[in-house]
């Protein structure tokens, strides 16, 4: 079946400083959604990118498609204490299933 | 609008019982998915449902059974629970297939299997 690679794991950084999050498959994809999951709360959508290479901004956060689209990222810049929590990459499975990716663990040090 | 709402928040079993886990939606969704959560794991679809009357199984079914008897509803059942079913679950719901709307997850359900 297929699968999604997120890497890295946890990422701690200096607030203000940038952060990337990276996902990655083994199967051309239909398209991509990533969500943020605050400590203690749920997942709540972020964005959704369909197109190859699509390039899509909110505010500090940047998200890319592949030209492939076997890999998307999420760039925050200038991290902030509000970005805290994990972020999840959520690549569409032709099922009908939305399957995530394990995750990104950022923490921000004030 | 209340969204996704999930009952109960918080549960603990003995190993061997049963449980029902209720999700109910005021969207008027079409879509609905469970989903455990553990330490590293990530989000793992249990089960899911593409409309009333319909279930379908994700990556961990087993040992789980759903019911979509009203559209608003999706019910996750735990015949005999085992310490490995100890997670938390959510609940989510889409307009139509997750891969081109978004999910709206519930507040989850902490389950403790002892």
């Amino acid at each position: 079946g297929q699968q999604v690679m997120q890497i890295p794991q946890y990422q701690h950084v200096q607030e203000g400083e940038d952060f990337t999050t990276y996902c990655n498959s083994s199967t051309t994809l239909s398209n991509i959604q990533w969500y943020k999951q605050r400590p203690g709360g749920h997942p709540v959508f972020l964005i959704q990118l369909v197109k190859s290479g699509e390039v899509k901004k909110q505010k500090r956060l940047t998200f890319q498609f592949g030209e492939a689209k076997k890999n998307s990222s999420l760039h925050i810049t200038a991290t902030q204490t509000t970005d805290v929590g994990t972020y999840f990459c959520a690549p569409y499975n032709q099922g009908g299933k939305l399957i995530f990716g394990q995750g990104t663990e950022l923490s921000v040090k004030p | 609008n209340a969204g996704v709402t999930q009952t109960p928040k918080f549960r603990v079993l003995k190993t061997g019982q049963s449980m029902t886990l209720l999700c109910a939606q005021d969207m008027n969704h079409e879509y609905m998915y469970w989903y455990r959560q553990d330490p590293g794991m990530g989000l793992r679809l249990i089960h899911y449902s593409v409309g009333e009357g319909t279930t379908a199984k994700g990556e961990v079914p087993d040992g789980y059974n759903v019911s979509r008897l009203k559209k608003q509803n999706f019910l996750l059942g735990l015949e005999s629970a085992a310490p490995s079913q100890t997670s938390v679950y959510f609940c989510a719901s889409s307009y139509s297939t997750g891969g081109y709307s978004p999910l709206h997850f519930g507040n989850g359900t902490r389950l403790t299997v002892t």
